[in-house]
């Protein structure tokens, strides 16, 4: 299986919140990160998290890491049309240069 | 406002044709990075760069070159161009400190091979 997995779209209403799942593998990761991509430019840092925290809100954003399972989540309120985007999880190790990326979730919002 | 530069956004080549994507970054990062991204693919790791003149391969190098002359510059070369180098190249570099990886990306070079 690949090292980082998310589910490739979500649809939601305007308005709503949006959850975005991603589930990872090595037990070593020491930081977790979200990349937001909009249409035609290239990938912009949304947040991290370090491996001893489970939890990082930032306005409408929310990182939930459970390390138990492997599992971290964005949570996104009030979803705007704005937040139409590619959403990437990534995960990097201590002593590693090279961040690996889940496949990317293309986010929907519709009216 | 720092950034990384790709100076070429769209590009379309002829089979068998050489192609050069530029990246410069003004960050004085040690490390960059070339990815090609393809749809349900995500990001792929064609080559990367710890420093100047160091390059490593990723997980695809094949039918691509790189160079690093210049800290600031990381340069992509498809040595003859293939149809299935259609794709969109991206970019990106970081700070050799350790801590987290944080990527810093460019904009994308959307190239097309005819």
């Amino acid at each position: 299986g690949e090292d980082v997995e998310q589910s490739l779209f979500l649809s939601v209403r305007e308005g709503d919140s949006s959850v975005i799942n991603c589930t990872y593998t090595d037990s070593s990761s020491t930081y977790l990160y979200w990349y937001k991509q909009e249409p035609g430019a290239g990938l912009q840092l949304l947040t991290y998290i370090f491996s001893n925290m489970d939890m990082k809100q930032d306005q409408r954003l929310t990182v939930l890491l459970n390390k138990k399972d492997k599992h971290l989540s964005l949570r996104i309120a009030d979803t705007q049309t704005g937040d139409s985007a590619i959403y990437f999880c990534a995960e990097s190790k201590t002593g590693s240069y090279i961040p690996t990326f889940g496949r990317g979730t293309s986010l929907i919002v519709h009216p | 406002d720092v950034k990384v530069t790709q100076s070429s956004r769209y590009l379309v080549k002829r089979t068998g044709e050489k192609v050069f994507l530029e990246c410069v970054q003004d960050m004085d990062h040690e490390n960059m990075f070339w990815y090609r991204q393809d749809p349900g693919l995500g990001l792929r790791l064609i080559y990367f760069s710890y420093d100047v003149k160091m390059k490593e391969k990723g997980d695809i190098p094949e039918g691509y070159s790189v160079s690093r002359e210049k800290k600031e510059r990381f340069s992509l070369i498809l040595e003859s161009a293939s149809t299935n180098q259609t794709s969109m190249y991206l970019c990106a570099s970081r700070t050799g400190n350790s801590g987290a990886n944080v990527l810093t990306f460019g904009a994308g070079s959307r190239l097309t091979v005819l």
